[in-house]
């Protein structure tokens, strides 16, 4: 009964680089969510997707970030050109729906670092 | 907009003690709340839930009860253990149609022996 899963626990890029980060959400969810968390800080929302539909991207960062979630695989957070200010966790997380009482289920997050 | 304010950390209790973590919200009409815990190197665990009015949610021993009087959800436990240092969230999902969920800045939680 796999959970949220992502894929890297940790990644490092030099500045200028690509990162991208991999979520598959738990088995029957179909809405995922991606957060970022600075350290000691709390989670901040980045954008929430469907199935090949981004649903709510206002927390997202209007350049160099994107997210997908196609019909097949995984759910994809993409950051061009890494500065040392995307250094952070990003989590992962998914429901069977997008409103209503459901909680959110969590992956461990990816562990982003900017050299 | 919707918030959730949680008391700062960190919060710093000897093993046994009685913990009680706050919680206030704002947000219209009837929110589901809940409690998150993050242990190091860790995603978020749902912890509990209340999805209406003077609901009670409970696990581990931790309890919180949804007050919309007072528009509060605090976290408390009778008597900490070692194991429950961790990071503790409080959220809310506003009801009707899509809405996000807003977090609180966490609590860090540290109990020693």
């Amino acid at each position: 009964n796999a959970g949220v899963m992502q894929n890297p626990r940790h990644l490092v890029r030099r500045r200028g680089q690509e990162a991208r980060l991999r979520c598959s959400p738990m088995k029957g969810h179909s809405h995922v969510y991606w957060y970022r968390q600075l350290p000691e800080e709390g989670l901040k929302f980045m954008v929430y997707l469907q199935k090949e539909n981004i649903i709510d991207e206002s927390g997202m960062p209007k350049e160099r970030f994107s997210a997908e979630f196609p019909k097949e695989g995984p759910s994809i957070l993409r950051i061009q050109q890494v500065v040392r200010g995307d250094s952070a966790a990003y989590f992962c997380a998914s429901s069977p729906e997008g409103t209503g009482s459901q909680p959110q289920h969590f992956g461990d997050g990816t562990r982003l670092s900017i050299l | 907009g919707n918030s959730v304010t949680q008391m700062e950390g960190p919060v710093t209790l000897s093993e046994e003690a009685f913990l009680t973590i706050n919680c206030t919200y704002t947000a219209t009409g009837y929110p589901s709340l809940f409690w998150y815990v993050q242990y190091p190197g860790e995603g978020l665990q749902l912890l509990l839930k209340a999805t209406k009015a003077d609901d009670k949610g409970s696990n581990k021993g931790f309890e919180a009860t949804y007050r919309k009087e007072t528009t509060s959800f605090h976290l408390e436990k009778g008597s900490v253990q070692v194991s429950d240092s961790a990071v503790y969230f409080c959220a809310l999902r506003p009801s009707g149609g899509y809405q996000k969920v807003t977090f609180g800045t966490g609590t860090k939680l540290q109990v020693i022996p």
